[in-house]
Parts: structure tokens; C-alpha cells; sequence
């Protein structure tokens, strides 16, 4: 049971490249959510998955999109990188029902240049 | 906006016990108080959490006050590895769509000393 797994743990991508931040959780939780921390700052919500099919946006969706083809994955887009996308990345997960805590990844540190 | 306010930095000796002050006075009645942290630079790691009645588990005791507008997490016995923020967050318990959402505030920086 590895929980949630983020991949990769860092990297650099240059103005206007694109790249896609990998999420998997092995729990079957429902609720996937992707957050943002920038230097010194609280988690933003950028966009949130209730089960397979169906995503939203959170408070800072700009420049990102996600989509949800099964329970278990819950990739994050950077469709064209730029300076103010620099930040740590965290995915998160949780049953649906209860009222049981969420499961967060290691995050993803992501630099651009 | 996060609807609880936190004291942004606390200090604590090792081996005493932490007592990390929340206030959340607009906290509805289907609402729980959650308590994450985050050790320096690692992703968020839930705590407790509860309702109306004091929880205690393995980590942390957190005592809700009668009227539900304030709680206080405790660590029993502060050890260096507490370090962290602490985050106080307050979410509905029957929850769908966007209500299921954690809002972060800035939480509370606890360092222990030794």
C-alpha cells in the first residue's frame, strides 16, 4: 500500500514548455485534489476530482487542466510553463463519506526558468 | 477564506507538552475541526479531527470548547521531530463537490526546543 505516489519529485522546465505531473493513489479514494504551495505561503486549491469522469476547479485553475480516467490516477497539465508556475505541487486524496482525513503526496518541486 | 485564525508562530521545549490555540467562531453546526502538519518541506499529514467531543489518538488530543468556536490540539510530550506548521482547518461532515475541499490558511509554526 504505497498511498499516494507523485511523480517526479523534481524538475525544471523552461517559458512555455509544457509538462504533466503524475498522480496515482492505490486506496480507491474518490476524492483527488491537486494544491499548490508557494514559498512561505498555505496550499491553494487548483482543481479537484470527486470519482473517475468528473474534475472541477479550485481557487488557481489558470494555466492548469487535469482529467479524471480512473479511480486511481489523477494527472495535473501545465499546458505553457511560465516564471509564476514555480512552486511545490502536492496531491491529495480521500474516501468519499465519513469524515476521514485526506492522504497528501510528497510533492512535486517544480522550477521554471 | 480560511474561517479559522491561528497565532503564527509558537515555540515549545521538548518533553512538555504543546498547546496550539484555533479560533473558528463562525463554525457551522454540520462543521468538523481538522488538524494537519506539515514537517518542513513534506506534504500535509492529518492529525485529528472532531465535532463537538474532546479526541484523543495516537498523535494528539484536541479539545473543542462547549460553544465550538475555539479548539486546542496538544501534543502531550513535544519532541524535536514536531517541528512543523499546523494547520487548523474547519469542513462540513456531510460534504459533496466543493464542500469536501481542504482551504488552507497559514497555520501555526511550532518549533520545539531543546
Amino acid at each position: 500500500n504505497a498511498g499516494v505516489t507523485q511523480t517526479p519529485k523534481f524538475q525544471v522546465l523552461k517559458t512555455g514548455q509544457s509538462m504533466t505531473l503524475q498522480c496515482a493513489q492505490d486506496m480507491n479514494h474518490e476524492y483527488m485534489s491537486w494544491y499548490r504551495q508557494d514559498p512561505g505561503m498555505g496550499l491553494r486549491l487548483i482543481h479537484y476530482s470527486v470519482g473517475a469522469g468528473i474534475t472541477d476547479q479550485g481557487e488557481v485553475p489558470n494555466g492548469y487542466n487535469v482529467s479524471r480516467s480512473t479511480t486511481e490516477d489523477f494527472p495535473l497539465r501545465l499546458l505553457s510553463a511560465a516564471p509564476s508556475q514555480t512552486s511545490v505541487y502536492f496531491c491529495a486524496s480521500r474516501r468519499s463519506g465519513g469524515a476521514l482525513g485526506y492522504t497528501f503526496g510528497s510533492g512535486t518541486r517544480l522550477t521554471v526558468v | 477564506d480560511a474561517k479559522t485564525t491561528q497565532p503564527t508562530s509558537m515555540d515549545c521545549a521538548e518533553g512538555r507538552a504543546a498547546n496550539l490555540p484555533c479560533n473558528h467562531s463562525t463554525i457551522s453546526g454540520n462543521e468538523y475541526v481538522y488538524w494537519y502538519r506539515q514537517i518542513h518541506s513534506q506534504g500535509p499529514q492529518y492529525i485529528i479531527h472532531g465535532l463537538k467531543n474532546n479526541e484523543t489518538n495516537e498523535m494528539a488530543s484536541l479539545i473543542i470548547t462547549e460553544d465550538r468556536k475555539s479548539s486546542t490540539l496538544i501534543l502531550p510530550h513535544a519532541t524535536l521531530r514536531d517541528t512543523a506548521v499546523y494547520y487548523c482547518i474547519v469542513r462540513p461532515s456531510n460534504y459533496g463537490g466543493s464542500q469536501g475541499n481542504l482551504i488552507f490558511g497559514k497555520g501555526t509554526k511550532l518549533s520545539v526546543k531543546p
